[in-house]
C-alpha cells in the first residue's frame, strides 16, 4: 500500500462548479498537510498549508484534514477555467526545514468554459 | 523576490552518459530539496541538504547524488544515465517556516 493515495482523475466539471478533490494516507505519523497545483511544464504551487485537524480557507479554497481517517480534502468553489491543472497532495512527518514531503499522484482537473 | 531558478530547463542524454542539473534557491532559504517527477511514480523524494549537508536521503540507487554549495546553490548529478532515468526534475528551496517553493524543473530525456 503507497503511503499516500490519490485519484488520479481526470476530472472535468463546468464552470462555477464545486470541486472536491481527496487523499488518502496510512502513516499515522503525518502532521503536516498541503494541496500544491501544477500547471503544464512548470513546478508545483503552493495552495494550503495545514497542521492540525478542521478547515483551512482561503479565498475559493478549502482544506479539510481529518487525522482520525487519515483523509485529506480541497474544495474549490466557483471554479474557474484558470483552476485547470494537476492538484497534488502532500504531506509531512516533521514541519521544520528538517523533512520531506510525500506526494499523491495528482488530480488532473479540468474546467470547461 | 526571485523565485527558484533551475538549469537547464530541458536536457537529452544518451544510455550511460552522466549529467550534472543547478538549483539556486531563493535568497536567504537555506535547504534545498530535490524530486524526480514520472506519469508512472509521480513526485518523490531524492535528497535535502542544508547548509551543505544532506540531511536526508530518498530511496534512490547512488547513481544519484547531490551537493550544496556555501551559496546554498545545489546541484545533482546522475552517473551512467538510463532510460527509466527520463524525468522532470524538481528543485525545492524551502524556507525557514518550512514552506516549499519549486523551480520550474529540468526535462531529462535519455535515449
Amino acid at each position: 500500500q503507497k503511503e499516500v493515495e490519490q485519484d488520479p482523475g481526470p476530472l472535468s466539471v463546468p464552470e462555477g462548479a464545486i470541486v472536491s478533490l481527496n487523499c488518502t494516507y496510512s502513516n499515522s505519523a503525518f502532521q503536516y498537510f498541503m494541496w500544491y497545483r501544477q500547471y503544464s511544464r512548470k513546478g508545483p504551487e503552493l495552495l494550503m498549508y495545514t497542521y492540525s485537524s478542521g478547515n483551512k480557507e482561503d479565498g475559493r479554497f478549502t482544506a479539510q484534514v481529518d487525522k482520525s481517517s487519515k483523509y485529506i480534502s480541497l474544495f474549490i468553489r466557483d471554479s474557474q477555467p484558470s483552476d485547470s491543472a494537476t492538484y497534488l497532495c502532500a504531506m509531512s512527518v516533521s514541519g521544520g526545514s528538517n523533512y520531506k514531503l510525500t506526494f499523491g499522484k495528482g488530480t488532473l482537473l479540468t474546467v470547461n468554459p | 523576490k526571485a523565485g527558484v531558478t533551475q538549469t537547464p530547463r530541458y536536457l537529452i542524454k544518451t544510455r550511460g552518459q552522466q549529467v550534472t542539473l543547478s538549483c539556486s534557491p531563493i535568497s536567504g532559504h537555506r535547504s534545498v530539496s530535490w524530486y524526480q517527477q514520472t506519469p508512472g511514480q509521480g513526485l518523490q523524494f531524492l535528497f535535502e541538504y542544508f547548509s551543505e549537508t544532506q540531511r536526508n536521503k530518498g530511496n534512490f540507487p547512488g547513481r544519484f547524488s547531490g551537493r550544496q554549495f556555501s551559496n546554498s546553490r545545489s546541484e545533482m548529478n546522475v552517473s551512467t544515465l538510463e532510460l527509466g532515468d527520463s524525468a522532470l526534475y524538481l528543485c525545492a528551496s524551502t524556507s525557514d517556516l518550512g514552506r516549499d517553493t519549486f523551480g520550474s524543473g529540468t526535462r531529462l530525456t535519455v535515449v
